[in-house]
């Protein structure tokens, strides 16, 4: 099973950007990365996914190098409504090995 | 606007009682999750199904936990005995089932077990 490594905390402010890193140095060829946020009290959130190069939404960006042993989530100016725990998930068809999540905390 | 529901949001119940937490998945979702988060674990997986059947419970304690799906609108999730080192927030979530499809995570139940 791949397992995900991320920083426990992260602080920033507010306008800057973001970049959450996450390991997963077991990735198997099938497996995809995902990235949830999770706000108190509430159910995680999908943010992005991606398998390999780069991934762009609205919200998020996703890079993936090219031997996919680790990605990183870039979140564009942050707002104080960014504050949330993000977990980088490595998915396959029969296998799912969350993160322990990454607290990130805006400040003004 | 589609959401996965659970039931209830709060348990409190007493060690060796047995709890049953109910989950509707969006319609039209054939992938069901179950999982269990904790301060000290963060986000454990415990089982998941894919048209109604169980893919994986090997995150799940076989000899208290039990995980079905009646039908393609109900998940439940039981625990008999309950014992207070289950005291957690469970989450059931409900996708696609196309390979690693986007999860959508209900509200969560929080059990606590004195």
């Amino acid at each position: 099973l791949a397992k995900t490594t991320q920083p426990i905390s992260m602080d920033s402010y507010e306008g800057q950007e973001v970049n959450i890193t996450c390991s997963h140095n077991n990735i198997a060829t099938n497996d995809y990365i995902t990235w949830y946020q999770q706000f108190p009290s509430q159910g995680p959130r999908f943010i992005i996914q991606g398998y390999k190069t780069k991934v762009t939404n609205e919200v998020a960006s996703l890079f993936i190098p090219a031997d996919r042993k680790s990605s990183t989530l870039s979140l564009p100016r942050v707002s104080l409504s960014d504050t949330a725990v993000y977990y980088c998930l490595v998915e396959g068809y029969s296998t799912l090995t969350f993160g322990k999540g990454t607290m990130l905390l805006v400040s003004p | 606007d589609a959401r996965v529901t659970q039931t209830p949001r709060h348990k409190v119940t007493e060690m060796g009682q047995e709890v049953t937490m109910r989950c509707q998945p969006i319609l039209g979702h054939n992938t069901v999750f179950w999982y269990r988060q904790t301060m000290m674990q963060g986000l454990e997986l415990l089982a998941y199904f894919r048209n109604r059947a169980p893919l994986d419970d090997s995150g799940m304690p076989k000899d208290r936990f039990s995980a079905e799906m009646p039908d393609a609108t109900l998940a439940t999730l039981k625990i008999q005995p309950s014992e207070p080192r289950d005291s957690a927030v469970y989450f059931c979530a409900s996708g696609l089932g196309a390979g690693a499809d986007e999860q959508y995570f209900g509200p969560g139940t929080r059990l606590t077990v004195t």
